[in-house]
């Protein structure tokens, strides 16, 4: 089945700089990328997605890239506030009819005012 | 965009009795359900997966007598923790798939503690 890792586990920056949040996955016939956002508690709400068709995603200060080759693909979060502060999960979705979503370990962000 | 109502939010009860969580899907038809398993600081889990008017799929390791689960509608699937303990205390929370187009919707999630 899918496997996907994601990096870091932690990640602390700057207000107004800029968070990068890494994943790989395993099933090279994935073909849907979402990446969500989950706050204490709460369920997780999605803040961008891409499809295996697109390398590169973008939706204010928050993009999505894709590199198929590698199976690896990245969230970019720019201009940072204190209230993107949360925990951040990738997932893929494999293929062959299954249409499950594998998440990733996820990424617990704070932005230090 | 598309909603699923997940009931109870929050749910307290003693070891050995049953818990029901519902979730509805209330503008779209959940074909498929898919229950996750969250703990503490951890990633979401996938339990099982549901489809209307067949049996659950479980993954490895969930015990299917344990979570009964039942996708009866279109609109309802229900997940039921039979013979709680205190190890199954999580956070559980249901999704939908919208179809061709790949999103996914999740319920709002229930807390189940068991004293």
């Amino acid at each position: 089945g899918e496997n996907v890792e994601q990096h870091p586990s932690t990640l602390s920056v700057q207000e107004g700089d800029s968070a990068v949040i890494k994943c790989t996955y395993s099933d090279s016939a994935s073909n849907y990328f979402p990446w969500y956002k989950q706050e204490l508690g709460k369920r997780p709400q999605l803040i961008i997605d891409i499809r295996s068709n697109v390398g590169e995603k973008k939706d204010q200060r928050i993009a999505v890239t894709l590199n198929k080759t590698a199976k690896h693909f990245s969230l970019h979060i720019t201009e940072t506030q204190p209230e993107d502060s949360a925990v951040y999960f990738c997932a893929a979705i494999g293929n062959f009819g299954n249409e499950k979503l594998t998440f990733g370990t996820g990424t617990r962000l704070t932005i230090i005012p | 965009g598309a909603v699923v109502s997940q009931h109870p939010s929050r749910v307290i009860c003693k070891s050995g009795t049953s818990v029901k969580i519902e979730c509805r899907s209330l503008d779209f038809q959940a074909t498929t359900m898919f229950w996750y398993r969250q703990f503490p600081k951890q990633s979401l889990m996938l339990m099982a997966t549901s489809n209307e008017g067949s049996k659950a799929t479980y993954e490895q390791g969930v015990e299917k007598d344990k979570f009964l689960i039942n996708h009866a509608s279109l609109t309802l699937s229900t997940l039921t923790v039979t013979s709680a303990h205190p190890e199954d205390s999580s956070f559980y929370i249901c999704s939908s798939e919208q179809g061709f187009n790949y999103g996914y919707t999740f319920g709002s999630g229930t807390r189940l503690t068991v004293v």
